[in-house]
């Protein structure tokens, strides 16, 4: 079965930095990954999806990269804002399944 | 486009209660998922919908929790009886099925049990 780790479970950086977020899994027989935004008492907002044949996804300030055989996925947010603080989530496709990580916490401190 | 809507948004209710929860897809998606967050967790499915047809229940505890999906457009889930462990935000998500991802969520209801 498909295990999802995400580390670190929270995270707090003064605002302007450039940060990572780490998304580990166990099975690389993957279709995809999606990174998601959680804001709190609300749903998920997809980010980014990288298919299993790409390598990396880009939306503005975002940048999600994908190494398949290694089981890994991170997450790079650049000059990061106060408006980026929320649990951001992974998740990957195995088989007919999403499964997701446990989140990071992110505080972006002004 | 209108979203992934759901009610109620709050729920408390003491164990033993029933309750059921609402969810409204986006128009057209034919994929329709609920997901059970428990606090400092990742969303865990509970049942997969294609249609009004099941594609993925094997993580529901089917002692207590049923859903359906009449006619292929809205679903409901209901808890009956209700434990303390099921505290937690149940998620909808629909899907288009050209889609690659999991689709779009739903602001979800957060149920207490007392």
């Amino acid at each position: 079965k498909q295990e999802v780790t995400q580390i670190p479970a929270a995270l707090s950086v003064p605002e302007g930095e450039n940060l990572v977020l780490n998304c580990s899994f166990t099975d690389s027989a993957i279709y995809n990954l999606q990174w998601f935004r959680q804001d709190p008492g609300k749903g998920l907002t997809s980010l980014l999806l990288i298919q299993s044949s790409q390598r990396e996804q880009t939306s503005g300030r975002l940048n999600a990269s994908l190494d398949k055989s290694s089981g890994r996925s991170t997450l790079y947010i650049a000059a990061s804002q106060p408006g980026d603080s929320a649990t951001y989530l992974c998740a990957v496709k195995s088989g007919n399944q999403f499964y997701f990580g446990t989140g990071t916490s992110l505080t972006v401190i002004p | 486009e209108a979203g992934v809507a759901q009610s109620p948004r709050y729920k408390i209710i003491e164990k033993r209660q029933s309750v059921a929860f609402w969810c409204n897809p986006i128009s057209g998606h034919a994929t329709l998922y609920w997901y059970q967050q428990i606090l400092g967790q990742g969303p865990k499915l509970l049942i997969q919908f294609q249609n009004n047809g099941v594609v993925d229940d094997s993580q529901l505890p089917k002692d207590r929790f049923s859903a359906e999906r009449l006619k292929g457009v809205d679903s409901t889930l209901k808890i009956q009886p209700a434990k303390l462990e099921d505290s937690a935000v149940y998620l909808c998500a629909s899907r288009d099925l050209g889609l690659a991802g999991v689709g779009f969520f739903g602001p979800g209801t957060r149920l207490t049990v007392l």
